[in-house]
């Protein structure tokens, strides 16, 4: 069964604090992707990336940096967090010849 | 730019009756695919159906369906007979042909199914 994980369903952190979100694939997908869930506002895609290392802006990346160092896993970082950072994070994957793309549990993170 | 916009922020249905759920889109690239998505109350996300903008028969995935008509940049995900288990939150999506392109989603519209 292909996955996707990642690391922590639910998080709770203090303002200030560096977060790390980890995901990792198990499909060898090329492509990987961090969103940002919001009531009302559906998924914003925040960085995403298209080989080991290399790595595109999203449409809502203040605040947040990403880290490919291999090609299974995909790091979101939030460098000192906000409350409006409070959210749902999805992470998700896609390969070249495939369509859709497959999504992680998600991770709740709350920012106190 | 890519736009998706999905109007109904929430619908209710009768059991084993069929329900339309709005998406209309905007984008300039000739080439794209449209997708749906499942978000059941635990959170993960379903794929539902796909549609290519070049297929010239609409989508269908058992009782899902895909109501393509690229003139009106809409298309409308159909579930017919529907069932308590497709009580969830649908999400329409779209991106430009290939893996390395993002998908853009629309606001989501809640579906709850009624007895």
């Amino acid at each position: 069964d292909v996955k996707v994980t990642q690391s922590s369903r639910y998080l709770v952190k203090r303002t200030g604090e560096k977060v790390f979100l980890e995901c990792v694939q198990d499909m060898d997908h090329e492509n990987m992707f961090w969103y940002r869930q919001d009531p009302g506002l559906g998924l914003r895609l925040i960085y995403f990336s298209y080989d080991v290392k290399m790595k595109e802006k999203g449409d809502i990346p203040e605040g947040y940096s990403v880290s490919r160092e291999k090609k299974e896993r995909f790091s979101l970082i939030l460098e000192s967090a906000s409350t409006n950072q409070t959210s749902m994070y999805l992470c998700a994957s896609r390969g070249i010849s495939t369509g859709e793309l497959f999504f992680g549990e998600g991770s709740r993170l709350t920012v106190l | 730019a890519q736009k998706i916009t999905q109007t109904q922020p929430g619908m209710f249905v009768q059991e084993k009756e069929a329900v339309t759920l709005d998406c209309t889109y905007d984008t300039s690239d000739p080439s794209y695919g449209l997708f749906w998505y499942k978000q059941p109350s635990s959170g993960e996300m379903i794929f539902l159906i796909y549609q290519g903008s070049y297929d010239q028969q609409n989508a269908t995935e058992g009782r899902y369906s895909l109501n393509f008509q690229k003139a009106r940049k809409s298309a409308n995900l159909v579930i017919s007979a529907s069932q308590l288990g497709d009580s969830a939150m649908y999400f329409c999506a779209m991106g430009k042909v290939g893996g390395g392109n993002k998908l853009t989603f629309g606001t989501g519209t809640q579906l709850k199914v009624e007895l």
